[in-house]
């Protein structure tokens, strides 16, 4: 089975910009690998952010925004908010069958 | 609004089988896959796998081959997961999610605690 891997964590100044990434141990990252970002609380279930690389859903704010940057792929915060801190997990899709990284807990400080 | 409502907390013992429960409404079931995730405490979360409500079919994550069974009941607008030969490691909570991209509705989650 493959391996996702996230930074475990990142800080943000409020008002700043951050990525977060996603690597594969198969290797490159492509748009095959359907990219989907997740933002999850504490005692909430998770939520979709991005879904197939770049798309946005209705609910997702127009600061963050997903790509795919140097072989992973990215999500990125630009001007980060005080309610943006939270765990944000990656899924990538390897033949129908999804693999999730291991999360990275972001903090807006 | 899609709404999916889980099953209630379980209690199971070491070696025992547990079978959570997703029903769907406000969408025709069997548009959307249904994937199981789970999430143990104060951990990341896990994918199981997927089923095709409309065909039956199914995809399961290597970890979970031979102990994992998703099934589902058109006629009620339910899904499955059974997991069987419990271990103190599975306990988690078990998350069913749906939607048109796949992911975009979630359950309110089950806990599933194993313990002898």
């Amino acid at each position: 089975q493959a391996v996702v891997t996230q930074e475990p964590s990142l800080t943000v100044s409020p008002g700043g910009t951050v990525t977060l990434t996603c690597g594969s141990s198969t290797g490159a990252v492509t748009s095959g690998h359907y990219p989907y970002w997740f933002q999850q609380k504490p005692g909430q279930a998770p939520r979709t952010l991005i879904y197939d690389t770049s798309n946005k859903h209705s609910w997702t704010p127009a600061r963050f925004s997903g790509s795919l940057l140097g072989g992973k792929a990215a999500l990125t915060l630009s001007g980060a908010q005080p309610e943006d801190e939270a765990e944000y997990y990656c899924l990538f899709s390897y033949s129908g069958a999804r693999v999730f990284g291991g999360g990275t807990k972001l903090t807006v400080l | 609004q899609v709404q999916l409502v889980q099953s209630g907390a379980e209690v199971k013992k070491p070696g025992a089988s547990v079978k959570v429960s997703c029903k769907a409404s406000r969408y025709i079931f069997t548009a959307y896959y249904m994937h199981w995730v789970r999430q143990a405490p104060g951990h990341g979360l896990e994918w199981l796998g997927w089923i095709n409500p409309n065909s039956g079919d199914t995809k399961y994550a290597q970890n979970f081959q031979g102990r994992v069974t998703m099934t589902r009941d058109t006629s009620i607008s339910t899904a499955y997961m059974d997991l069987s030969r419990l271990r103190s490691d599975d306990t988690a909570v078990y998350y069913c999610a749906t939607g048109g991209t796949y992911f975009d509705y979630w359950g309110q989650g089950t806990l599933v605690a194993v313990s002898s």
